[in-house]
């Protein structure tokens, strides 16, 4: 089953209002990443956080992290056309060797 | 630097057919991931190389899937006698080290099983 589920699974907003987009996952991790995914190709990294980190910021992105709540949210502000894409949580955690679970993702449309 | 790169971009076999998908990582990385992605799904996970050590297969979906990576560096995955629902991108990624920070992902490989 997945680790990550993203909520929610479409967003549509207007060109520089926030998108905001969870993740929430079940089992302890030592990291989680947020990637971006444009034309069901390959994925764009955007930010990492580890697990002893709450906030970590990368120009118009912030990312939470919860472990309490075992979840993590991606937001974008004054979102552009260009940002739309599907975004995808991944979360890093140690099952014998190290493995990265991918959420369903959020797909995230901005018109102009 | 060049990125990952993955071949064919895209596949299109009949079924019952063997296919070969390759991927070349970034030199110098020591992990390795395949991905599966089915039409506006997720990622999921099918193999894992780190280093010499043994591929954790633990996410391969039956014995018609394999894969090798030849000298640390290039791999290659295979899939035998393909059904319809192996259609689907197959992504490759790797990482520098242990596969614990930023995985660089290629622009994967479309298969399509008719």
């Amino acid at each position: 089953s997945q680790q990550g589920e993203e909520d929610p699974q479409a967003l549509s907003i207007q060109e520089g209002e926030n998108a905001t987009m969870n993740c929430s996952y079940k089992t302890s991790i030592n990291n989680l990443q947020w990637y971006r995914q444009n034309s069901g190709r390959g994925l764009v990294h955007l930010i990492l956080i580890r697990s002893n980190e709450r906030e970590k910021h990368s120009g118009r992105l912030r990312v939470t992290l919860d472990t309490s709540k075992k979840s993590s949210s991606l937001l974008i502000t004054a979102s552009r056309a260009a940002d739309t894409a599907s975004y995808f949580c991944a979360t890093g955690y140690t099952s014998g060797t190290y493995k990265y679970i991918f959420g369903t993702g959020t797909r995230l449309k901005v018109l102009a | 630097g060049a990125g990952v790169s993955q071949s064919p971009s895209n596949k299109v076999t009949e079924k019952g057919k063997d296919v070969e998908l390759r991927c070349d990582p970034i030199s110098g990385h020591t992990a390795l991931y395949w991905y599966r992605q089915s039409l506006g799904q997720g990622l999921e996970f099918l193999i894992y190389f780190q280093g010499n050590s043994a591929p954790d297969k633990s996410g391969l979906p039956s014995d018609r899937f394999s894969a090798e990576r030849t000298g640390g560096s290039v791999s290659t995955l295979t899939i035998q006698r393909t059904q319809q629902e192996d259609s689907a991108v197959y992504l490759c990624a790797s990482s520098l080290l242990t596969g614990q920070e930023t995985q660089y992902f290629g622009p994967g490989t479309r298969l399509l099983v008719l």
